[in-house]
């Protein structure tokens, strides 16, 4: 697609179920990452990914947090035994990689509204 | 550690009036500057970037920002606002050698017509 796309745009879950969140990067982007935005707040990092490795997971704030892009294009963030301080705007970005410099434009998706009740 | 500081969380302008979003940041190194604008319920979408080349940097929709290394500054600035600016704008860094954008707490911009 033309854009990073992210599904599902809502999702309304319970505390203490398991939920995923899916990113199709742009065509070509081999850096993938995600970011968590709470109300009020600017987007926190959690995961970079390199083609298939994760190259930066330190942001993801415990172990109840899993990223995976298995093929090195799609990717999920996987949430488990979901809290309600787990709800915020969950987006996903991509770049093509550029070795020894920074400077990188990041694309961003529209993101996915996560509420957990 | 690299950060970024919007100094105003809140500014309000008149339409046709200039626009002034301040940023600093922190940066040991040579950073990557950016902004970012986010209108409600959208994505982020990026306005313009600074990658050591000129320190006056265009973006889209007629903003601008200015690199000022002895300030570390990285402003942002429209010479006439308009009804359609109204939204969040993001200051990012990103650290020389790492691909880890730093995102500053955001400066909610309002337009009044």
């Amino acid at each position: 697609g033309a854009g990073v796309s992210q599904t599902p745009s809502n999702k309304v879950t319970e505390k203490g179920k398991y939920v995923e969140l899916r990113c199709d990067p742009i065509s070509g982007h081999t850096a993938l990452y995600w970011y968590r935005q709470s109300l009020g707040q600017g987007p926190e990092f959690l995961i970079y990914f390199q083609g298939t490795g994760a190259a930066d997971d330190s942001g993801l704030p415990n172990d109840r947090f899993f990223a995976v892009r298995p093929e090195g294009s799609v990717s999920t963030l996987k949430i488990q035994r979901t809290e309600r301080g787990d709800s915020a705007v969950y987006l996903c970005a991509s770049s093509l990689l550029r070795r020894r410099r920074s400077g990188n434009t990041i694309y961003f998706g529209e993101g996915s509204w996560l509420t957990v009740v | 550690a690299q950060s970024v500081t919007q100094l105003d969380s809140h500014v309000s302008v008149s339409e046709g009036t200039p626009v002034l979003l301040r940023c600093n940041y922190s940066s040991s190194y040579s950073p990557s500057l950016f902004w970012y604008v986010q209108h409600p319920n959208k994505g982020l979408q990026l306005l313009l970037k600074y990658t050591s080349a000129a320190t006056l940097v265009k973006g889209i929709n007629g903003f601008e920002a200015e690199f000022k290394k002895s300030e570390t500054s990285f402003h942002l600035t429209k010479p006439s606002a308009h009804m359609s600016d109204a939204a969040e704008y993001f200051c990012v860094v990103t650290p020389s050698g790492t691909y880890k954008y730093i995102f500053g707490t955001g400066t909610r911009l309002k337009v009044l017509a």
